[in-house]
């Protein structure tokens, strides 16, 4: 079945570490997001890719890094110099005006803690 | 600026109905969305309204007034397992990211 996978799905990292989350999509879309959820706050955008090569900085990508060489593929890197990490991050894949209303399919997650 | 309210908790017996507002501003309008979150899992989309009125699809309906930037969603005949959070997402323009509201955290009681 098509779908979005996450790894891993629990990170735990030590202060000044950079982690790297997985993100894997099979349903042929061309873009791709990294969103962060924190308790009691809506989803926020931290970066975005519209076609393989491109991506662009969302709403909080400071500390952030982020790759596009395959169409599948979407890893983000949580580095450092971001202040406070400990989130629940969200990958998502849309095809833009497609499907009933070319919304968004997101993976499972992935929960980082900084220890 | 883009903003989106909801109500942050709310609680429903099961079997009854309940209604969840949703509250939007933004720079141009393509679309309302509402996803539904169990915790520690991933949203799975629910409904999707971008003209006026009501879209119906089994036990959820949601609303729409584009002049009021208001829309809810309907749950009827609640369950158990409709607890969660459903959150509440705009689509400014064509081409331009959704803006998410906080989420509404639904509990069912019994």
């Amino acid at each position: 079945d098509g779908g979005i996978t996450q790894s891993p799905k629990y990170l735990f990292r030590k202060e000044g570490q950079n982690v790297t989350l997985s993100c894997e999509q099979n349903l042929n879309h061309d873009a791709m997001y990294w969103y962060r959820q924190d308790p009691g706050q809506g989803l926020r955008l931290i970066y975005y890719s519209q076609i393989v090569n491109d991506f662009q900085k969302g709403d909080i990508a400071e500390g952030y890094s982020v790759s596009r060489e395959k169409k599948e593929s979407f890893p983000l890197t949580v580095t450092s110099a971001q202040k406070n990490p400990t989130a629940f991050y969200l990958c998502a894949s849309r095809i833009p005006g497609q499907g009933i209303a070319g919304e968004l399919f997101f993976g499972e997650g992935s929960r980082l803690t900084v220890l | 600026g883009q903003n989106i309210d909801q109500p942050t908790e709310m609680t429903a017996t099961e079997g009854a109905i309940v209604q969840i507002n949703c509250t939007y501003q933004t720079s141009g309008f393509n679309g309302l969305f509402w996803y539904q979150q169990h915790a520690g899992e991933a949203p799975t989309f629910l409904s999707y309204n971008v003209l006026d009125g009501l879209e119906e699809k089994g036990r959820f309906s949601s609303f729409l007034s584009r002049s009021k930037g208001y829309s809810y969603l309907l749950l009827k005949e609640l369950q158990m397992k409709d607890s969660a959070s459903y959150l509440c997402a705009a689509r400014p323009a064509y081409g331009q990211n959704f803006v998410f509201g906080p989420g509404t955290r639904l509990s069912v009681l019994p």
